[in-house]
């Protein structure tokens, strides 16, 4: 596609439900990034992909948090026994040589 | 990276040039101002970067003082979509990947 799409674009569930955020990088982006944004905040670092490792995940805020790119494309943000403070827009962005491109983020509501 | 600080909030009249500031005393030679934007509910936009030249592209300048220690985002003829964060960032020149660093950045406001 022509650029980052994340799905879904909003998620609202219940605590202690397990979430599955996907993003689709823009083709032929070797850099993969997921942020959290919350509400007046600016984007916050959780991981980053270079291919299909993770090669930084100083940012997850614990064990609840996963993320994988098994092909070095696609990657899923996987969040286990949700909790309300995980109510944020979890933002995407690939980077190929140039700069990040962002996609337009998943906004989860944990009620 | 060298941190950054940026005023809150600023307002800007139609039309007008918005000259948006950003300070980072601390930054060393080999790295970079970078400028992003965030739109409402829109994820974080490029802008432009430099590292010690004054830069133009189609959407802004950004000039640098003479000791890099503060930079200016100009939006020459600002418009109502021209509303938004926007993020100053400093970053090195051989980070390669890694991942920017948002602060809170400085809401915009374009006055009709």
């Amino acid at each position: 596609g022509a650029g980052v799409s994340q799905t879904p674009s909003n998620k609202v569930t219940e605590k202690g439900k397990y979430v599955e955020l996907r993003c689709d990088p823009i083709s032929g982006h070797t850099a993969l990034y997921w942020y959290r944004q919350s509400l007046g905040q600016g984007p916050e670092f959780l991981i980053y992909f270079q291919g299909t490792g993770a090669a930084d995940d100083s940012g997850l805020p614990n064990d609840r948090f996963f993320a994988v790119r098994p092909e070095g494309s696609v990657s899923t943000l996987k969040i286990q026994r949700t909790e309300r403070g995980d109510s944020a827009v979890y933002l995407c962005a690939s980077r190929g040589a140039g700069e990040l491109f962002f996609g337009e983020g998943s906004r989860l509501t944990v009620l | 990276d060298a941190k950054t600080t940026q005023p809150p909030s600023m307002d800007c009249a139609e039309g007008r040039a918005a000259n948006l500031p950003c300070n980072h005393s601390t930054i060393s030679g080999n790295e970079y101002v970078y400028w992003y934007r965030q739109i409402h509910s829109q994820g974080p936009q490029y802008i432009i970067h430099g590292l010690k030249n004054n830069e133009t592209n189609e959407m802004a300048s950004l000039i640098i003082t003479e000791d890099r220690k503060s930079s200016t985002l100009i939006l020459p003829h600002a418009t109502l979509r021209d509303t938004a964060v926007y993020y100053c960032i400093v970053r090195g020149g051989n980070s390669g990947n890694t991942p920017l660093v948002f602060g809170k950045g400085t809401r915009l406001s374009v006055i009709a």
